[in-house]
């Protein structure tokens, strides 16, 4: 059984620029939420996708917006990025939306804006 | 508001002396309760869901238990290699998708 991927590792970015994270969920697994960390926090919900639309969104502006594509993967996008966006963006996969399903988190990505 | 608090924030303990971590959640209608373990910078990994007050779970020398209004992760005779940050989530049933995470508790086991 293979485990939630992300690529890449780690990014560098400077201010204004846009940025394309992506994730490859768990085999059998629907659903794909987004997390970002600051460091010494806990992940911050950003949006879940399940069956290739959004499925609840956090308290983040439009600029990030996301994708599901029909093989369950997604991917992040950030627009105009700004200094506070510099995080460890994470990837979760579950079976299903239902409120008892559990996460399964990627690796995560390192962004660093500049 | 749905909220998780975790204490202490930092925990330092010799090899082999037990000790528990707390988390307080405040949510409408529990439909789950997380613990992960994250060692720095990389993602969380999984260890136990509770559901219900009154349900524990154990693996090796870990062991979670459920009330109303707390949860708390027993750790038994730790060894350096359970040192990483201990984090607790929550997912509500207002109709919310998200987990809502403590900041966590940093684990130090000092051989």
């Amino acid at each position: 059984e293979t485990g939630v991927t992300q690529s890449p590792t780690h990014l560098i970015k400077t201010r204004g620029q846009q940025v394309t994270l992506r994730c490859s969920s768990q085999s059998g697994h629907n659903t794909v939420s987004w997390y970002q960390q600051a460091l010494g926090q806990g992940p911050q919900f950003i949006f879940q996708y399940y069956r290739e639309e959004e499925n609840g969104r956090g308290n983040f502006p439009p600029r990030f917006s996301g994708l599901q594509f029909p093989n369950y993967s997604s991917e992040l996008n950030v627009n105009a990025l700004e200094l506070d966006d510099s995080a460890l963006y994470l990837c979760a996969s579950s079976l299903g939306t239902a409120g008892t399903d559990t996460q399964y988190f990627g690796p995560g990505t390192r962004l660093t804006v500049l | 508001e749905d909220q998780v608090t975790q204490s202490p924030e930092a925990l330092r303990l010799q090899e082999g002396e037990s000790s528990s971590l707390n988390c307080s959640y405040t949510v409408s209608g529990l439909r789950g309760l997380f613990w992960y373990r994250q060692d720095p910078g990389k993602g969380p990994e999984f260890l136990f869901t509770l559901y219900s007050a009154g349900e524990e779970k154990e693996k090796e020398r870990l062991k979670a238990t459920l009330t109303k209004k707390e949860s708390f992760l027993h750790i038994t005779a730790p060894k350096p290699e359970d040192s990483a940050t201990y984090l607790c989530a929550v997912r509500g049933g207002s109709g919310t998708y998200k987990y809502i995470f403590g900041t966590g508790t940093r684990l130090k086991v000092l051989a």
